[in-house]
This record gives C-alpha cells, structure tokens and sequence, in this order.
C-alpha cells in the first residue's frame, strides 16, 4: 500500500517551453501533496505544498508563477515548470500525506528534467 | 521546524548492524520521528516512524529516549544494497505535516 507515482519519470527539453510533471496516489486518498526539488549531490528541498482544491502554499524563494501548482483532485497532483531554463534543470519529486495518518509523507519516484 | 543533525557519512561492512544517531534538540510535543532512505535518482524510501520509546519493523529498529531530543535508526547486520542516504525528518502536524530535509548520512557499505 501506500504508493505515490509520477510522470514522466524523465524529461528532456528546449529553453523556454513548459513542463507539466503528474503525482499520483495510486491507493489512498492524498488530502496534502508535497513538491521538492534535489540538485546532484544534495539533499531535497522543499518547494511547495499542495492541498486537494486549494492554492498551494510555497517556499520562500520559490516563484509561484514559474512553478504552477494544481492539486484538483484527491490522488493527482501537477506541477508545472513554466518557461523552463537550463538552471530548472533537476530531480523532482512529490510526496503524498496518507489521509488518517498525518504524519507519514510516501515519496514518488522522482522526475528527472533537463532543459537544454 | 525541529532542526535535525546527523552524521555527514558512515561506514560500515557486511553483516554488521549499523546504528545512526540524529538529533532533534527542539522537538515539539505533537512531532513524530521518521527515517527515509534515498538511493540514487530515487525517491526517498519510508523505513520507520516513532513517537517514543523502541519501533521495530522487518527492516529496522528506532530507538527514542525519554526526553526525544534524538533517535538511533539501527540496521540490522546490514548488506550491500543498504549503502543510501538515510534521513531524518522531524514533522510538525500544525503546519500541514511539512518537512524539512537534512543533509542525511551517506552510509557505505563494504564487503
């Protein structure tokens, strides 16, 4: 149980288009998403948080207008890297929070981006 | 958020049990514990989650003291394929279940 998936799980794009990445709870209701970004050799960095029909809650220093959060549903998520540059080149992955048990976040696999 | 500590790497062989120690000084009342682990170009895995005392599961054991200002994540006799970074992660409820990651031990393990 408990399992979260995202896609596509890689990405390879040109200056300047967007990007929309997709996270999924494939067998429980998410009523929080999360949204984080690791860079090669780091740990992850939080980006936003994303509650099922409300706006998402960002990070300091993190620009809501480039990085369009959309949580429509209970088991889907998107994130969409608008306008992508070469320096949104990264490893992203979400989390679901299990609905009944706050505290547990389940991590998706991750979605690679590389914007050339 | 309770900031965690723990030890930038470790190493370890075969067979060994593995013990990582992580501190959270500033732990609130309502904040549960909860170790991941992360291979490369992977999502973080969830290994176990305690509030206090000892939590075993069929991959490892937390230990938490009394006054939770830290845990031990112990790996029992630990293989290759343990080497990952482990996490700690402290998580406050009122503020939507947030966490924050820590740098992570990189654990190496050797045959």
């Amino acid at each position: 149980g408990a399992v979260v998936s995202q896609h596509p799980s890689w990405v390879i794009c040109k200056s300047g288009t967007s990007v929309k990445i997709e996270c999924r709870s494939l067998d429980f209701q998410a009523t929080t998403m999360f949204w984080y970004r690791q860079f090669p050799k780091q740990s992850l960095m939080l980006m936003a948080t994303s509650n099922e029909g409300s706006k998402a809650t960002y990070e300091q220093g993190v620009e809501k207008d480039k990085f369009l959060i959309n949580h429509a549903s209970l088991t889907l998520s998107t994130l969409t890297v608008t306008s992508a540059h070469p320096e949104d080149s990264s490893f992203y992955i979400c989390s679901a929070r299990e609905g009944g048990r706050k505290e547990t976040q389940y991590f998706g696999p991750g979605t690679r981006l590389l914007v050339l | 958020l309770a900031k965690t500590t723990q030890p930038i790497s470790m190493d370890s062989y075969e067979g060994q049990e593995v013990n990582i120690t992580c501190s959270h000084n500033n732990i609130a009342t309502n904040d549960y514990i909860t170790w991941y682990q992360q291979f490369p170009s992977q999502g973080p895995r969830f290994i176990i989650q305690g509030y206090k005392t000892k939590v075993t599961n069929e991959v490892a054991s937390l230990f938490i003291p009394a006054d939770r200002k830290s845990s031990t994540l112990s790996l029992p006799r630990v293989s290759l394929s343990d080497t990952a970074v482990y996490y700690c992660l402290v998580g406050e409820d009122n503020q939507g279940g947030k966490l924050i990651f820590g740098q992570g031990t990189e654990l190496s393990v050797k045959p």
